[in-house]
């Protein structure tokens, strides 16, 4: 059975105070590995997708890293903005989404 | 506007009163899904359709249903809701059923008393 868990559950940094976010995963034939963006009382927003070992993306101060067995979301000076929930699902070999129960991020001026 | 639209947005609803959440998305998307999001428990995967006529249980699909008779119509149908059934649901679609970004809904908070 896929499994993704997320560390830590909640994280609070200073505006500019680097960090990284941690998803571990176990799964049987990864198709991919996706983090997303959620705030609240909103629907969860797309980040990134990895799909192999040793692949990396970046969008802004966000940076995505995937092993075979963890990816990282590196924070790179966050601002305030940044706060948001930080959601990791694999899929695996079959078509179902399987979605960790997210990093809570607060940031504060 | 490429969106995913839910209908209704909030709903306060009996135990085994029939109800439905429709889902709608205008991109021509294949793959559809729906998710209950609970606290401490994350979001969970209901049912998801990777076309029209072709619908697959997620992790937790028992007191739902779903039919998929239109590439851009997903409903959610609870025959009979209980109070276990109270949650935040959000539907989503993508282009294909791998390696495709999924577009949220905004979400249905449902109530059952």
């Amino acid at each position: 059975e896929d499994q993704v868990t997320q560390s830590p559950e909640a994280l609070r940094l200073q505006e500019g105070e680097s960090s990284s976010l941690n998803c571990s995963y176990t799964v049987s034939g990864l198709r991919g590995l996706f983090w997303y963006r959620q705030d609240p009382g909103k629907g969860p927003e797309f980040l990134f997708t990895l799909y192999s070992a040793g692949e990396e993306k970046e969008k802004e101060r966000l940076k995505a890293t995937l092993t075979k067995k963890e990816s990282f979301l590196h924070i790179t000076a966050p601002k305030p903005e940044d706060s948001a929930t930080y959601l990791c699902a694999v899929q695996g070999s079959g078509y179902a989404l399987n979605f960790g129960k997210g990093t809570s991020l607060l940031v504060t001026p | 506007e490429a969106q995913v639209t839910q209908n209704p947005r909030y709903l306060i609803t009996v135990t085994g009163k029939k109800l439905t959440v429709t889902c709608s998305q205008n991109m021509n998307h294949e793959y559809m899904s729906w998710y209950r999001q609970d606290p401490g428990l994350g979001l969970r995967q209901i049912y998801y359709s990777m076309n029209v006529e072709v619908t697959d249980k997620g992790d937790v699909p028992e007191g739902y249903k779903v039919s998929r008779k239109e590439k851009r119509n997903f409903p959610l149908i609870l025959e009979s809701p209980s109070p276990n059934q109270t949650s935040l649901y959000f539907c989503a679609s993508s282009q294909g059923a791998t390696y495709n970004e999924q577009f949220f809904g905004p979400g249905t908070r449902l109530t059952v008393l």
